[in-house]
């Protein structure tokens, strides 16, 4: 069965780099079929999604963000990673990675999601 | 403010039927898919519909979705107190080249 988990550091200081990582179990990221995204939802609000990627390292990202955003894969590790820079507390948020189907833009399944605060 | 628009909140009783809808626009909804999403309190969103209507394995057919023009509605029936969760609907905005979510909708079975 597929699985998703998400880690990296809960707080983050202004102006500094969030770094998060998806693992992969139950599925080989190098599968051909799918896209592997992120996807973020500040407390109490709605869902933004932040990007998707292929296993060979193409990714589109939402124009809002693309500028601050860069997404990576490790086929060794199974996993792939988020990067935002020049973070501020509107990036405080619960950051989720999921699977795409590939051709599609509906996101199964998801990781439990991590909090990340930014916060001096 | 989210690109697609959810009511904020809808409620019913249990055994009753409830519509979850979701308005965007023909950059959104209209022409591409639109799919559905359970999020119970403090957990993941969970799909429940893709490509309008279709329900991954697993899902009860309790629950249906639906699109018309720039619009489109998730149906619950059979309600259920395990029902209470934020739903959200999602689609790709051709004009921002971005996947959009709506804000959100609260169900509540009194």
């Amino acid at each position: 069965q597929l699985q998703l988990q998400e880690s990296g550091p809960g707080l983050v200081k202004p102006s500094e780099t969030l770094s998060l990582t998806c693992t992969v179990s139950g599925d080989s990221i190098n599968s051909t079929s799918y896209y592997w995204g992120w996807i973020r939802q500040p407390p109490g609000k709605g869902l933004e999604w932040i990007g998707s990627m292929y296993y060979s390292g193409s990714a589109y990202y939402n124009p809002s963000l693309k500028s601050r955003v860069t997404m990576s894969v490790d086929t060794s590790k199974n996993h792939f990673s988020l990067k935002l820079t020049s973070v501020t507390a509107a990036d405080t948020a619960v950051y989720f990675c999921a699977r795409v189907l590939i051709g599609s833009d509906w996101f199964d399944p998801w990781g439990q999601g991590t909090l990340v605060t930014v916060s001096s | 403010q989210s690109v697609l628009t959810q009511p904020p909140s809808v409620s019913a009783a249990p055994g009753q039927k409830v519509t979850i809808s979701c308005s965007g626009s023909s950059y959104n909804i209209e022409k591409e898919f639109v799919s559905w999403y359970q999020q119970l309190p403090g957990t993941a969103p969970k799909l429940l519909i893709y490509d309008n209507y279709k329900r991954p394995s697993g899902i009860p057919d309790r629950f249906s979705g639906s699109k018309s023009g720039t619009s489109a509605s998730l149906g619950i029936t059979g309600l259920q107190s395990g029902d209470e969760a934020n739903y959200f609907c999602g689609a790709w905005d051709s004009s921002l080249s971005a996947v959009v979510f709506g804000g959100g909708t609260n169900l509540s079975v009194l």
